[in-house]
């Protein structure tokens, strides 16, 4: 059984670009987390998402960044125009079910640089 | 909202020694869970143990056991016989029944040879 995937493992964009991350949850699993990670600091939650849902987006700047987990394929985590602050480590978490007691299972992540 | 903190970013050990980890958290709510995740330099997450606040019983896996203290809001590590492989950043996380799970700043461990 797979895990969480990742896909680019390291991201290099230039200010003013878009950038597209790509997470596919643990096979059977339909929750969906996104967090950032600034260098030396824990993992700051960004958006929870469920198949054509997002539930929390409590954490998402409310410009330049979106999220989709769309009925088939892969969930996104787009920022667009990016700038230099938005240089982290992006990591997504899924989840078979609602419940607190499911551990979140995580993918190795995607390191954004924006030069 | 719920806050956890992990008063100690530097830790240190020798070898075969035992560190304890400190995390403290911050919420009104009942029923919640409380996790520890490991990253090692490969960046990975790997959950290292977890317990349920309706347990009074403290989680145990293998050489990590949890000190879990429900009134005073405390959920420590223990790691006994450290080994090489567990020098790494340690997060403290806690997961209510909203789903967010909320992390500590975290405590890099080292172990001396």
């Amino acid at each position: 059984n797979a895990g969480v995937m990742q896909n680019p493992r390291h991201l290099v964009r230039r200010r003013g670009q878009e950038a597209r991350l790509r997470c596919s949850p643990m096979k059977g699993h339909s929750h969906v987390y996104w967090y950032r990670q600034l260098p030396e600091e824990g993992l700051k939650f960004m958006v929870y998402l469920q198949k054509e849902n997002i539930i929390d987006e409590s954490g998402m700047p409310k410009e330049r960044f979106s999220a989709e987990f769309p009925k088939e394929g892969p969930s996104i985590l787009r920022i667009q125009q990016v700038v230099r602050g938005d240089s982290a480590a992006y990591f997504c978490a899924s989840s078979p079910q609602t419940g607190g007691s499911s551990p979140l299972h995580f993918g190795n992540g995607t390191r954004l640089t924006v030069t | 909202a719920q806050t956890v903190t992990q008063s100690q970013p530097e830790m240190s050990v020798q070898e075969a020694e035992t560190v304890t980890l400190s995390c403290t958290y911050d919420t009104s709510e009942s029923d919640y869970y409380l996790f520890w995740y490991k990253q090692p330099p490969s960046r990975q997450m790997i959950l290292v143990i977890r317990q349920e606040a309706y347990k009074q019983q403290n989680a145990t896996e293998n050489r990590f056991s949890v000190n879990f203290q429900k009134a005073a809001k405390s959920f420590s590590l223990k790691i006994s016989d450290s080994q090489l492989g567990d020098a790494a950043m340690y997060f403290c996380a806690y997961r209510s029944a909203t789903q967010k799970l909320v992390f500590g700043q975290g405590t890099r461990l080292t172990i001396n040879p």
